[in-house]
């Protein structure tokens, strides 16, 4: 089975560019979770999803947005980017929301310079 | 306070040994508690799920759960050095949220 796909693994942006991050939950999960890990961190919440509805948002600026669409995948934008956007970004799948196991893509490690 | 906090390290013990992680966390509402590996340039690879107090045993590894003392360790036995990675706590309550430590950097020597 596959596991939880992100794309892309690698992107190089410029200081108040655009980006979309793409992520596809393992098959039969509803839930998916962003997060941000800088280095030497643990990973951030970003926001989750379940259903196509936002269930949770973290304290990161208006900057992010997120959706998820019919077939479970997810998409996170970040405008404006700003070098302490550099970081790696992970999505997190689940079956539900709440207490339920969650398992990691392999990241998208977003330079901005 | 921190919610979840780890000891960063490094925690150094030789091949062979046992290695103890420890983890505490400051929301007594918390249910669900995970440890996850990661290795250096990699996502977080989940090793170990606990939910209830005592100890979860799954071939080298054990976590072990005291939510009196807000307490979640991981013991793994006969480290390796394959082994030698970050660990990170995770906790989750009934949002979903996982709130992670800053993880624990360990090192098995040959």
């Amino acid at each position: 089975d596959a596991g939880v796909t992100q794309s892309p693994t690698h992107l190089i942006k410029t200081r108040g560019q655009q980006v979309t991050l793409r992520c596809s939950p393992i098959s039969g999960h509803k839930s998916v979770s962003w997060y941000q890990q800088v280095l030497g961190q643990g990973p951030q919440f970003i926001f989750q999803y379940y259903e196509k509805e936002e269930r949770g948002r973290g304290n990161f600026p208006d900057r992010f947005s997120a959706r998820q669409f019919p077939n479970y995948s997810s998409e996170l934008n970040v405008n404006a980017l700003l070098l302490g956007d550099s970081a790696l970004y992970l999505c997190a799948s689940s079956p539900w929301t709440g207490g339920t196991e969650a398992f990691f893509g392999q990241g998208t490690r977003l330079t901005v310079v | 306070q921190k919610e979840v906090e780890q000891n960063s390290g490094p925690l150094s013990v030789p091949e062979g040994a046992i290695a103890s992680l420890n983890c505490t966390y400051s929301d007594r509402g918390s249910q669900s508690f995970f440890w996850y590996r990661q290795y250096s340039g990699k996502s977080p690879e989940l090793i170990m799920s606990i939910y209830s107090n005592g100890d979860k045993e799954d071939g080298r590894f054990t976590a072990q759960l005291n939510k009196a003392s807000q307490y979640v360790s991981l013991l793994i036995r006969d480290s390796q050095p394959s082994d030698s990675a970050t660990y990170l706590c995770a906790v989750k309550g009934n949002t979903g949220k996982l709130i992670f430590g800053q993880g624990t950097t360990l090192q098995v020597k040959p």
